[in-house]
């Protein structure tokens, strides 16, 4: 089946602990993106990646890294995380570099920092 | 910066009533336009998008939206509302000369009243 996997589900993890969100797709899409979700904001980009190791700053990079060294793997990691960092994350990848011919979303993880 | 502007965060019609979703966005070049539907618990699946071409584009489940470049307008619109489009829709934009980000509006909740 086509589709994007997330690991984990849920994770609640404390302050300065670094974490590791792992993503992957089966479609070799070319287009990775990372978002977060929270309430009143909705979603925001944190990072996308057009091709392996080819990766740039979304909206809101502050905080996460990301590294695409295979082209169905795009790991977020949080180095040192901290409680503003709570959300719901949600991968995303596109068959095109641009990302616009539709995103094709992950079941999301949510995150809780305290 | 805001990119995406969706005007009402909660909408709630009567079964079989119109539909009527606004998005605005601000952008001085041309935009890829999207809406995403997003069920409870669930990531986020395309509806319809305009990148070129026919301004009024049709989706799935009976949506379309219209393109209107003097309004800086994408609103969404369904002839008759049926309880399973009871969910969270967004609005994105890309622009035609980064392609690569996106921004996502604040998200619009839609009420069914049966």
């Amino acid at each position: 089946e086509a589709q994007v996997t997330q690991n984990p589900r849920y994770l609640i993890t404390v302050t300065g602990k670094k974490l590791t969100v792992t993503c992957s797709q089966n479609m070799n899409h070319e287009y990775m993106s990372w978002y977060r979700q929270d309430p009143g904001l909705g979603l925001r980009q944190i990072y996308y990646s057009m091709n392996v190791e080819v990766t740039d700053k979304g909206d809101v990079p502050e905080g996460y890294k990301v590294s695409r060294k295979e082209k169905r793997n795009f790991p977020l990691i949080l180095e040192s995380p901290s409680p503003n960092q709570t959300s719901l994350y949600f991968c995303a990848s596109s068959p095109e570099r641009t990302g616009i011919y539709e995103q094709y979303f992950g079941p999301g993880t949510r995150l809780t920092v305290t | 910066a805001q990119s995406v502007t969706q005007l009402g965060s909660h909408v709630s019609v009567s079964e079989g009533a119109l539909v009527l979703l606004r998005c605005n966005y601000s952008s001085s070049v041309p935009p890829y336009l999207f809406w995403y539907v997003q069920y409870p618990n669930q990531g986020l699946q395309l509806l319809l998008k305009y990148t070129t071409g026919a301004t009024l584009v049709k989706g799935i489940n009976g949506f379309e939206a219209e393109f209107k470049k003097s309004e800086t307008s994408f609103h969404l619109t369904k002839p008759s509302a049926h309880m399973s489009d009871a969910a969270e829709y967004f609005c994105a934009v890309s622009f035609s000369n980064t392609g690569n980000q996106f921004y996502f509006g604040t998200g619009t909740s839609l009420t069914v009243i049966p």
